[in-house]
This record gives C-alpha cells, structure tokens and sequence, in this order.
C-alpha cells in the first residue's frame, strides 16, 4: 500500500516556467510534509518542509501548498531554471520523524532553456 | 554532507555472501536511518535507531538486519544477499523531531 502518491512520474519545463508536482497522503496521522531534492549521484537535501497547522509556506522561488483537507500537498518552482533540473521526493513522517520518512516514488525535472 | 559517511562507496558482492554496509556520522545525532532507492521506487526504510542499541524495522526489513553500538555508526548487515538486494543505500541522520534529516552520499550495491 502506497501511502504517499506522487505525480507526475517526469516533468519538463520552459525555463522561467512555474514547475508543479503533487503529492497525496492516505495517513492521517502524518505531522510532517518534507520535499527533498536529489542530483544524480548524491543524496536527498531538504528544499522545504510544512507541519499540517499551515496551508502554505514559501521560501524563495518555492512554495509548498498544503490542502489538509484533500489529504493533498504540492511543490510549486517559480521561474524555474535548469539548475533546478533534479529528482524531487515528497515525503512524510509521523511523530515528527522518529520513525522516519515514506517517500513518494519521486519526480524527473527537466528544466529546458 | 552534514558529517555522514558511508562505506564502502561501491560494491560488488556474489549471491549468498554476507555484506555490512556502514555508516558514520560526527555530528552526535540520535536518529539514524537507512534507506533503499531503486527506479520507480523511490526510497524506503529499511531499519531505523533512536539510540544506542535501540532499533526498529522499517517498511522493508526483510533480509537486513542492523547494529548501533555507538553513537556514531550505524551498520546495515544482508546476512545472504540476493539479487533483490542489488541497490544504492542511503544513510540518514536526524537530531529533533520534525527537522531535518541529512542524508550521506549514498553506496551502490550490486549482487551478481
């Protein structure tokens, strides 16, 4: 059972364009909504994180939308540039991380120029 | 990479044998994690410490096992690898709760 959906699987976009991925949950007891980025040949790095009390947060050209509700949440890149081209990881966690992360199964982005 | 290594970085192993994979980490964290990434998988836990000697199992324990007797290492043991097991690993390390995990660079394990 998958308990957290990610889409889509691959991306390309227009440099300067807004990049969108999405992601669902099943779990309700999740506390905490990570997004990890990862180039090839190296680890995750967080990007930005969001706890289920807010339904947005916003650092630089990222955004994280948080719908508590829908049980959804998604990664918006504004004017994307193709030093953003990466793999990106929803994630989740419960009990604050203790008992770890479950990811989504991840997102190609291309950033054209 | 947030004083985490893992070693070794690349292996090749042979059906059957026994493999630890080791990770270390100078930042005296409590929490350690490994993880498994393969194509249109994503990563999943494997095997997770909130302590010294203290372990649990993850989503996908199944053929590992585990061994923190100190702080700073964390091993992942395949007591017989098969070929299931071909993967890269990841190794993460958090301190608090709802804060960052850091991962290290990763080890490419093939069985052949």
């Amino acid at each position: 059972q998958q308990q957290v959906k990610q889409s889509p699987q691959s991306l390309i976009v227009q440099k300067g364009g807004i990049s969108i991925i999405n992601c669902a949950y099943e779990n309700t007891a999740f506390d905490y909504f990570p997004w990890y980025q990862q180039f090839p040949g190296k680890g995750p790095a967080l990007l930005i994180a969001i706890r289920p009390d807010v339904s947005e947060k916003k650092e630089g050209r990222f955004t994280i939308s948080f719908n508590k509700s829908a049980k959804q949440f998604s990664l918006h890149i504004m004017d994307s540039q193709p030093g953003d081209s990466a793999t990106y990881f929803c994630a989740a966690s419960m009990r604050g991380g203790a008992d770890g992360l479950t990811f989504g199964k991840g997102t190609h982005l291309i950033i054209q120029p | 990479d947030a004083g985490i290594t893992q070693s070794p970085r690349h292996k090749v192993t042979e059906t059957g044998t026994p493999v630890t994979l080791r990770c270390h980490q100078t930042e005296n964290h409590r929490y350690m994690y490994w993880y498994r990434q393969d194509p249109g998988h994503g990563l999943r836990l494997i095997h997770y410490s909130y302590g010294v000697k203290d372990t649990d199992k993850g989503e996908v324990s199944d053929g590992y096992s585990v061994s923190r007797s100190k702080t700073e290492d964390f091993l992942l043991t395949l007591e017989s690898a098969t070929s299931s097991q071909t993967s890269v690993y990841f190794c993460a390390i958090t301190d608090k709760l709802n804060t960052e995990a850091f991962f290290g660079q990763g080890t490419r394990l093939t069985v052949v």
